[in-house]
């Protein structure tokens, strides 16, 4: 079965402090990854896209980027945080494979930038 | 442009009490939609879909959602809600391609 693994669970940094998150897709190959970012009381803010490796669609202008160094590996990086950085960052994937159609998210990482 | 929009913010049932929770969508072609449930801290839970055929979909812990196409709806019901269905409900519309549009969410509160 297909399982999404997305760490670290929390994290606190200081403004200007770099920052990765890292996302593990296991049981499915070439899926399309996805970083989405929601923050408190609002809903999901999709920030990147990917539908390959090396492959990243930006959606939103931020100092964040994203990377796919790996087929089932997706990386959402910042060179200096920033306070309005501070979110709940969600990674997923999707399969479009006749109706099997739709997200399958992992855990979160609860970003808090001090 | 394609767009979702879930009216309530938060809800309050009382535990027994039965359940609906709005969507309405914006888009150009038959859609596909979703209910996601989200519990505090937690990623993102698939509750059901619709893609074509029946549009009363039947979902996972009880929930069902009826695409309405003539009122661009696609609201979530549950005849008898639990205190552990107390959590954040995303309606979600495919957009095409590779995205998909979420609302802003409905918060649910339950009371004993």
């Amino acid at each position: 079965s297909q399982t999404i693994h997305q760490w670290p669970a929390t994290l606190v940094q200081p403004v200007g402090s770099p920052l990765s998150l890292e996302c593990t897709v296991e049981g499915t190959s070439n899926p399309n990854l996805y970083w989405y970012r929601q923050a408190a009381g609002r809903g999901l803010q999709l920030l990147f896209y990917s539908v390959g490796i090396g492959q990243i669609s930006s959606e939103v202008p931020q100092n964040l980027s994203a990377s796919r160094p790996q087929d089932r590996q997706f990386i959402l990086s910042s060179k200096k945080l920033l306070l309005s950085d501070s979110g709940f960052y969600l990674c997923a994937w999707s399969s479009f494979v006749g109706t099997d159609y739709g997200y399958t998210f992992g855990s979160g990482t609860r970003l808090t930038v001090v | 442009a394609q767009s979702v929009t879930q009216p309530d913010i938060h809800i309050t049932v009382s535990e027994g009490a039965s359940l609906e929770l709005r969507c309405n969508y914006s888009y150009g072609a038959t859609p596909y939609l979703f209910w996601y449930v989200q519990s505090p801290g937690q990623g993102l839970q698939l509750l059901l879909k619709y893609f074509s055929g029946d549009t009363l979909v039947q979902g996972i812990k009880g929930f069902e959602a009826e695409f309405k196409r003539s009122q661009s709806s696609f609201n979530l019901r549950k005849p008898s809600v639990h205190w552990s269905d107390a959590a954040e409900y995303f309606c979600a519309v495919g957009a095409g391609g590779f995205k998909t549009i979420f609302g802003a969410g409905t918060r649910l509160f339950v009371k004993a």
